[in-house]
């Protein structure tokens, strides 16, 4: 089983949809939980981060965390064709070894 | 503020070869990190380095090693290429390792032939 589980998409929506990408995980030593967006050809980017159970919202993004069902999300609200990506969620204890779950492709079409 | 330089950004290779791949972190960074991205396994954690010292490794043979300089430079080798090791090696940087603020540079696209 893998330490992070992830859906790989593709996902195809309008422009202002709202998306859910959704990410599981095993390990409940798991402390912080990050989502990271990557671009075509780009290196992956940190979109936001939480290490506690609730949501945390930055403009569209929201981010929420179950800890006891170990279930990750990401909310984007009035999805924008520069939102097409590559969508990374991302578990680790308190170190730089982050793990990775496979990706979700989004593409938001006009 | 720069941001993390991986090089080169683009290297072909045939299998046997060794190859090494460089990247400069954030000015001010002391924590480099070393992933590789392929599209069956995706990232793939290799290594991080904490002001000189190896402080994690993934699950990688020994034939993937790295090291850190002074100024926080780091480099990775891979010895005795494969096909198996074409991929996007990506280098990540932050300033004390705690994960959360980790930046990633482009990338090395290394194609074993």
């Amino acid at each position: 089983q893998k330490e992070v589980e992830q859906d790989p998409g593709p996902l195809s929506v309008p422009e202002g949809a709202i998306v859910s990408l959704n990410c599981t995980y095993s390990n409940s030593a798991f402390q912080y939980f990050m989502w990271y967006r990557q671009y075509s050809r780009k290196g992956p980017e940190l979109l936001m981060y939480t290490y506690s159970s609730g949501n945390k919202e930055d403009g569209r993004f929201t981010a929420q965390v179950d800890k006891s069902s170990k279930y990750i999300s990401l909310f984007i609200r009035d999805s924008q064709p520069s939102d097409s990506a590559t969508y990374l969620c991302v578990v680790n204890v308190d170190t730089d070894k982050l793990i990775f779950g496979t990706g979700t492709r989004l593409q938001v079409f006009p | 503020k720069a941001g993390v330089t991986q090089t080169p950004r683009y290297l072909i290779k045939t299998r046997g070869q060794q190859v090494t791949l460089s990247c400069s972190p954030i000015s001010g960074h002391r924590s480099v990190s070393w992933y590789q991205q392929t599209p069956g396994q995706g990232l793939q954690f290799l290594f991080e380095y904490f002001s000189e010292t190896q402080r994690n490794k993934g699950n990688f043979p020994g034939r993937f090693s790295g090291r850190q300089f002074s100024n926080s430079r780091s480099e990775m080798n891979v010895s005795t290429l494969e096909l198996g090791d074409s991929a996007l090696y990506l280098c990540a940087s932050s300033s004390q390792g705690e994960g959360t603020e980790a930046f990633f540079g482009q990338g090395t696209r290394l194609t074993v032939v």
